[in-house]
């Protein structure tokens, strides 16, 4: 299986200040056809997952441009240009290149 | 823009079989870019992907080894919608259950999420 590390934890923001988050895979995410089967996407209480990047680095639709995916390889990254208080939730990482899908530890987001 | 609609009960009995399904809108089951899946998640298992069935010149199914002799998800192409069982329940299998679109060029999406409560 591939093993998916995110972190931090736990991150603290202040409104308007940017905010980062890494994920690591045990293996590289990189598919034949030139895509990363990498997924961002955030889980608020109480609701189903919000998609906020797919494909590594591909915005899904209806996601603020604060938010961004990058990476390549093992190593991706989801940003958060300037952090609103709505962004609040626990944000995942999570592979599909492979069955079984496996996720990161999650990252619990919370204002200062 | 896909739009992924579950149904199903929410309560079912021990020892019993657990049905959901989920309809598919904006997209369709048999397209060849995307792969249809079911997760769960509940506070002592976390996010738990359960399976998926996928469309590639022919039909192909993935489950995760921990419900593997338990679990069957078929697409239904007239409907346009696939479902997902899972046999013999216990209370271990209480969680809420999602289905997505996941891998697809045109964008991943969740279902709503249908609390499914093993219980006598």
């Amino acid at each position: 299986d591939i093993v998916m590390t995110q972190s931090p934890l736990s991150l603290p923001v202040t409104p308007g200040e940017p905010a980062s988050i890494s994920c690591r895979a045990s293996q590289s995410l990189l598919h034949d056809n030139g895509n990363h089967y990498l997924d961002w996407f955030l889980q608020k209480p109480g609701q189903s997952p919000q998609v906020l990047i797919y494909l590594g680095s591909n915005r899904a639709s209806g996601v603020p441009d604060r938010f961004s995916g990058s990476g390549s390889g093992t190593d991706f990254t989801l940003k958060i240009s300037r952090v609103e208080a709505e962004d609040v939730g626990v944000y995942y990482c999570m592979q599909a290149l492979q069955a079984p899908l496996t996720f990161g530890g999650g990252t619990k987001v919370e204002i200062k | 823009q896909v739009h992924l609609q579950q149904s199903g009960p929410g309560l079912v009995k021990p020892s019993q079989t657990l049905s959901l399904t989920c309809a598919i809108s904006g997209d369709s089951v048999s397209d060849n870019s995307a792969a249809w899946n079911w997760f769960r998640q509940s506070p002592s298992r976390g996010l738990e992907w359960l399976g998926r069935t996928y469309y590639r010149s022919n039909w192909f199914n993935d489950y995760a080894l921990s419900v593997n002799s338990r679990i069957t998800i078929n697409p239904d192409t007239s409907k346009n919608q696939f479902s997902l069982q899972l046999n013999s329940v216990t209370p271990e299998d209480t969680a809420v259950y999602y289905c997505a679109r996941i891998g697809s060029p045109k964008g991943d999406s969740w279902g709503q999420g249908t609390l499914v409560i093993v219980s006598s």
